[in-house]
């Protein structure tokens, strides 16, 4: 089973933010966050990775706070080509050695 | 640079036919996975290499499943014979280092669906 737990699904409309927040109260110390958006018939790709406070590229932002048991990826101002599933990661194993997937959030935009 | 290849896209086979797919990881990348993802449902490790060594096949079933990865780079993973439930798309993906390190950014290709009739 993931380390992690996040909302099934989520629905927005074009133009708004969207946050979607994941649980993770077992994170180890040396362990990051990583996001991952998955398109229908694509593999999943990779969107942002963080350790603490926050991070932000040119896809989105992550907040981690000080106690990391949980992140939220922010989605500025969505638009319909965001519809996709959104996994939160952390690693597994005794030697931090792998990722594993859940079922991810199914984010859907409405115009 | 290209990405993840992966071959065919799509197959429809028979159950208890063979069928395998291949891989080939982006150049540099000594990490290689091989995953299943079910309708719905995240992606599943089944195996991983690093460079041409199986580092982590306790999710494959052993009995059907094989892979390879020849001189550390493509890769093929095999299915001998097929069941109904083989039925999925069999995703590839490489990274630099390890999944778990701070580095562990994935590039996935774009699966083969698997169709066992």
């Amino acid at each position: 089973l993931a380390k992690t737990t996040q909302p099934i699904s989520m629905d927005s409309y074009e133009g708004q933010e969207v946050n979607i927040t994941c649980s993770h109260n077992n994170i180890a110390t040396n362990d990051y966050i990583t996001w991952y958006q998955q398109f229908p018939s694509q593999g999943p790709r990779f969107i942002i990775q963080g350790y603490k406070t926050k991070v932000t590229n040119e896809v989105a932002s992550l907040f981690i706070p000080a106690d990391r048991k949980s992140s939220t990826l922010s989605l500025p101002r969505v638009s319909l080509s965001d519809t996709a599933v959104y996994y939160c990661l952390v690693p597994e194993g005794s030697s931090a050695s792998k990722i594993i997937f859940g079922s991810g959030t199914r984010l859907s935009i409405r115009p | 640079e290209a990405g993840v290849v992966q071959s065919p896209r799509y197959k429809i086979i028979e159950k208890k036919q063979p069928v395998a797919f291949w891989c080939n990881p982006i150049s540099g990348h000594n990490t290689l996975y091989w995953y299943l993802q079910n309708l719905g449902q995240g992606p599943e490790l089944l195996i991983r290499y690093e460079n041409e060594e199986a580092v982590d096949d306790s999710q494959l079933p052993k009995d059907r499943f094989s892979a390879e990865r020849l001189k550390g780079v493509d890769s093929t993973l095999k299915i001998q014979p097929a069941e109904l439930g083989d039925s999925a798309v069999y995703l590839c993906a490489s990274s630099l280092g390890l999944a778990g390190s701070s580095y562990n950014e994935q590039f996935f290709g774009p699966g083969t669906r698997l169709t066992v009739l």
